[in-house]
C-alpha cells in the first residue's frame, strides 16, 4: 500500500457543488500539506498542518477549506467549486521537524465543469 | 518569500548523453533542498535530498550539488536513457516552507 493515499484520483464536478478530497498516510508523520499544481504555475501551497490542533493557510488558501481528523487524514474541501480551481492536488507529509524529506500522494486530478 | 527557478524549462537529449539541470534559489537560509521526479499525470517521487550541511548526494546515476552562497543546486544525470524521460522538480525548504520550482522537462530521444 502507498504511503500516502488520496482519494478520488479523478473527480468532474459542476461549478458550484460542494467537494471533498481525502488523504490519509501511514507515514507516521506529524506535518501534512495540500498542494495544487497547474501547468505553468509549479506547485503551490494551500494549506498546511503540523499537528491535528495546528492548521495554518498557505499560498492560495481562498476558496478552500481544510480538516485535520487525526494524525493519519487530512482532507481539503472546495465549498463551491469554480473552474478555475481545475488543477492536480497533491496531499504531502513530512516528519516532525520538517526537515527531513517529503512524501507525495499520487494526486486528485479536479476539473470542474 | 522564496523563489525557485529552474532552467531549462524543456531540454531534449541523445541517449547516452548526461544532462545537466540547474536550478536557483534567492534565498539562501534554507534547511535542504531537494529534487523530485514527476511522470505525467503522476506524483512526485524524491530523488535526492541536500541538507544544508552538504554539498552534494549521490544515488546511482544521479548526482545533485548544492551551493548555499550562491544559491544554486545542479542535478546531473549520467549516461542517460529514455526512462530518464520526465519532469524535475526542484524544492527549496526553509521556514517551514517547501518552495518549488516549475520544473526541467526533460526528453530522451532514443
Amino acid at each position: 500500500d502507498a504511503d500516502v493515499t488520496q482519494t478520488p484520483r479523478n473527480r468532474i464536478t459542476k461549478t458550484g457543488k460542494r467537494i471533498m478530497l481525502e488523504c490519509s498516510q501511514t507515514k507516521g508523520h506529524d506535518r501534512m500539506y495540500w498542494y495544487r499544481q497547474d501547468p505553468g504555475l509549479g506547485l503551490r501551497l494551500i494549506y498546511y498542518s503540523f499537528d491535528v490542533k495546528d492548521i495554518n493557510k498557505g499560498e492560495i488558501s481562498d476558496g478552500y477549506s481544510v480538516s485535520r481528523q487525526a494524525q493519519a487524514k487530512f482532507s481539503l474541501s472546495l465549498e463551491s467549486a469554480i473552474p478555475n480551481q481545475t488543477a492536480l492536488y497533491f496531499c504531502a507529509t513530512s516528519d516532525s521537524l520538517g526537515i527531513g524529506s517529503y512524501t507525495f500522494g499520487s494526486g486528485t486530478r479536479l476539473t470542474v465543469v | 518569500k522564496q523563489e525557485v527557478t529552474q532552467i531549462p524549462a524543456a531540454l531534449s537529449v541523445p541517449e547516452g548523453e548526461n544532462l545537466v539541470l540547474n536550478c536557483s534559489f534567492t534565498d539562501s537560509a534554507i534547511y535542504n533542498l531537494q529534487w523530485f521526479r514527476q511522470d505525467p499525470g503522476k506524483g512526485l517521487t524524491s530523488l535526492l535530498l541536500i541538507q544544508s550541511s552538504q554539498r552534494e548526494q549521490t544515488s546511482g546515476r544521479l548526482n545533485a550539488s548544492l551551493d548555499k552562497s550562491s544559491g544554486r543546486s545542479t542535478l546531473y544525470i549520467a549516461a542517460s536513457q529514455p526512462g530518464d524521460s520526465a519532469t524535475y522538480l526542484c524544492a527549496a525548504y526553509g521556514n517551514n516552507r517547501l518552495a518549488f520550482g516549475k520544473g526541467n522537462q526533460v526528453v530522451v530521444i532514443p
